[in-house]
């Protein structure tokens, strides 16, 4: 099984705030890196999918690059606003099931 | 507007009695999951199915048993409910194709307490 880690475990930052956040993943048989944005009381929602070395996706203030020969990938939040308030699980797969971080909990503050 | 829709969203019941979460998507999937998640752990795969007729086994072992007779429902049977139970559950589904790449949409789970 597929160990997928994310750090911080939580993050508490000033609206306007840059914030960043990190996912490791197993590099051998990688396909393919999800990130999805998950409000409280929402449903997770999908922010990027990414599948070669160097990937770099963006939406609107938030993107995401991609290393798998290292096996991580960040996500980047320029500008937070109180509404980027949410926790961002990462997710990775060899080819087949999605095998999920804990997630980082991010607030951000007025 | 959601396209998976999950009931009940919050439910409070006793040990031994029988619960079924609901599963229901309108965007014609193949594959729907069900994923099991205790407070601060991981997302746990506990069920899949990639069509009608066909379930499989996640990465945890669960007690629960799903179907899926038709596309658009896939619903997830605890035949004996446990404290052991309490927990999560979302239901996903995502449409046919190289498994990796394929985006999940969810549903907004059910969060199930047993006493």
């Amino acid at each position: 099984i597929l160990n997928v880690e994310q750090s911080p475990q939580s993050l508490h930052v000033q609206e306007g705030d840059s914030t960043n956040f990190t996912c490791s993943f197993p590099s051998s048989n990688f396909y393919a890196l999800h990130w999805y944005r998950w409000e409280t009381a929402k449903s997770p929602e999908a922010l990027f999918v990414m599948t070669l070395n160097g990937d770099e996706k963006k939406k609107g203030r938030i993107s995401a690059t991609l290393n798998t020969k290292e096996g991580y990938s960040y996500l980047y939040i320029k500008g937070s606003q109180p509404e980027d308030s949410a926790t961002y699980l990462c997710a990775s797969t060899g080819f087949q099931k999605l095998v999920f971080g804990t997630g980082t909990r991010l607030l951000v503050s007025p | 507007e959601a396209d998976i829709y999950q009931t009940p969203r919050y439910l409070v019941i006793g040990t031994g009695k029988k619960i079924t979460l609901e599963c229901s998507q309108t965007m014609g999937h193949d594959k729907m999951y069900w994923y099991q998640q205790d407070p601060g752990m991981e997302l746990h795969l506990i069920h899949y199915s990639y069509g009608v007729n066909s379930t499989e086994k996640g990465d945890l072992s669960s007690e629960s048993t799903v179907s899926r007779i038709r596309t658009e429902h896939f619903p997830l049977t605890l035949e004996s409910a446990r404290p052991s139970h309490t927990s999560q559950y979302l239901c996903a589904s995502s449409p046919s194709g190289f498994s990796g790449a394929n985006v999940l949409t969810f549903g907004a789970g059910s969060r199930l307490t047993v006493l």
